[in-house]
């Protein structure tokens, strides 16, 4: 069965430290995503990857950064924690489209306060 | 831009049948999923639709018009473990998936 693992369900952190979540898949998938979701925006991507050591902005990824470094690990970091990071972070993971679109399977998200 | 517009959140009785609405504007059109999300819990898939037309998965059924730029997902047979939010998501032009806002149904006995 897929399995995308998150390594925090709950994180909280101050101002100005630098963060890391860390998303683990199993299923030998070349995508990998990171969202933020927050209520009444649905989900909004921050960073994807098609690739080992690839990275692609998504469209809000100012103050986080990403990290790639094998198949099947997505880092996320945020370089220096603000309040308006507090958000509930979602990695995905997907097939490679081979000309039909693959859905995508969820981690169970890191609930991640800044104070 | 690029646009998802679904109910913010609808009610229905169990054993009932109910339908969420979802229409798009988007950059082209490679499919559209949907997903289901329990409170404080990941979304998981439930459907895709990249051709006109009904898909029926179990109590599940999903509609496309892509002329229309409309989709809708049905559920039957209404339980109480329905009780979650329905996201629609649509791949736009360039491979891109575009998310709703999602709707909240709640399910009352």
């Amino acid at each position: 069965d897929v399995k995308v693992t998150q390594s925090s369900r709950y994180l909280v952190k101050r101002t100005g430290e630098k963060v890391f979540l860390e998303c683990v898949q199993d299923m030998d998938h070349e995508n990998m995503f990171w969202y933020r979701q927050d209520p009444g925006l649905g989900l909004r991507l921050i960073y994807f990857s098609y690739d080992v050591k690839m990275k692609e902005k998504g469209d809000i990824p100012e103050g986080y950064s990403v990290s790639r470094e094998k198949k099947e690990r997505f880092s996320l970091i945020l370089e220096s924690a603000s309040t308006n990071q507090t958000s509930m972070y979602l990695c995905a993971s997907s097939l490679l489209s081979g000309g039909e679109s693959q859905p995508q399977h969820f981690g169970d998200g890191t609930r991640l306060s800044i104070l | 831009g690029q646009n998802i517009d679904q109910p913010t959140e609808m009610t229905a009785t169990e054993g009932a049948i109910v339908q969420i609405n979802c229409t798009y504007q988007t950059s082209g059109f490679n499919g559209l999923f949907w997903y289901q999300q329990h409170a404080g819990e990941a979304p998981t898939f439930l459907s895709y639709n990249v051709l006109d037309g009904l898909e029926e998965k179990g109590r599940f059924s999903s509609f496309l018009s892509r002329s229309k730029g409309y989709s809708y997902l049905l559920l039957k047979e209404l339980q109480m473990k329905d009780s979650a939010s329905y996201l629609c998501a649509v791949i736009d032009s360039n491979y891109q998936l575009i998310w709703g806002a999602g709707t909240k149904l709640i399910i009352k006995p």
